[in-house]
């Protein structure tokens, strides 16, 4: 029943060392988000995909890259993480880009930076 | 710009009382809004959304909320909560002309039996 699955759902990683999170959708949608959320605070979005243009938002470091090789899988890379990444990274989905549609989340991938 | 502020950090309940959650949006146009409910560790939820039209909406799990264009805000509220409702609740706010949605910070709710 899953509709947007987010592997793995906790990851530790050593300070620097590059690490991917992944998320896959079964509902066909346009466009696919990665959120950071860290502790008691809101999600924060760090870009989108609408298909396969890629939309960054100004103030996402370019320490996070993201790729999305087809229309089910997007991939969030750290390149170098640090301390303060540590975070929950949260993936969503919606059918069209417009606001006005309904976001589907994902379980989120909670990262440890050690 | 766009903003949304969730005034109450941390609510407390009992099993069976009423509640309502805050949410006050800031957009010069007409805004989307959404509540989500985010459970320990786990991704969001859509509760229940505004677009247009009647501006009471019904969500799932017995929650509603109250678009009050007047006061710029959209409360959420439930008449009898249960301890499974105890979780984080967060506002957003969306528009026609923007891809994203802003989140409030959340109001985390806890349930006492």
């Amino acid at each position: 029943d899953a509709m947007v699955i987010q592997n793995p759902r906790y990851q530790v990683t050593q300070f620097g060392k590059p690490v991917t999170l992944s998320c896959s959708q079964t509902l066909n949608h346009n466009v696919m988000y990665w959120y950071q959320q860290k502790s008691s605070q809101a999600p924060k979005l760090l870009f989108h995909y609408y298909d396969k243009d890629f939309n960054n938002e100004a103030d996402t470091p370019d320490n996070f890259q993201s790729r999305r090789p087809n229309t089910s899988f997007c991939f969030l890379d750290i390149r170098s993480p640090g301390l303060g990444d540590a975070a929950m990274y949260l993936c969503a989905t919606s059918r069209d880009r417009a606001a006005n549609t309904e976001a589907f989340f994902g379980q989120g991938t909670r990262l440890t930076v050690v | 710009a766009q903003s949304v502020t969730q005034p109450d950090i941390h609510i407390t309940v009992s099993e069976g009382a009423s509640l309502e959650l805050r949410c006050n949006y800031s957009y010069g146009a007409t805004p989307y809004l959404f509540w989500y409910v985010q459970s320990p560790g786990q991704g969001l939820q859509l509760l229940l959304k505004y677009f247009s039209g009647d501006t009471l909406v019904q969500g799932i799990k017995g929650f509603e909320a109250e678009f009050k264009r007047s006061q710029s805000s959209f409360n959420l509220r439930k008449p009898s909560v249960h301890w499974s409702d105890a979780a984080e609740y967060f506002c957003a706010v969306g528009s026609y002309n923007t891809d994203k949605l802003i989140f409030g910070t959340g109001t985390r709710l806890q349930v006492f039996p």
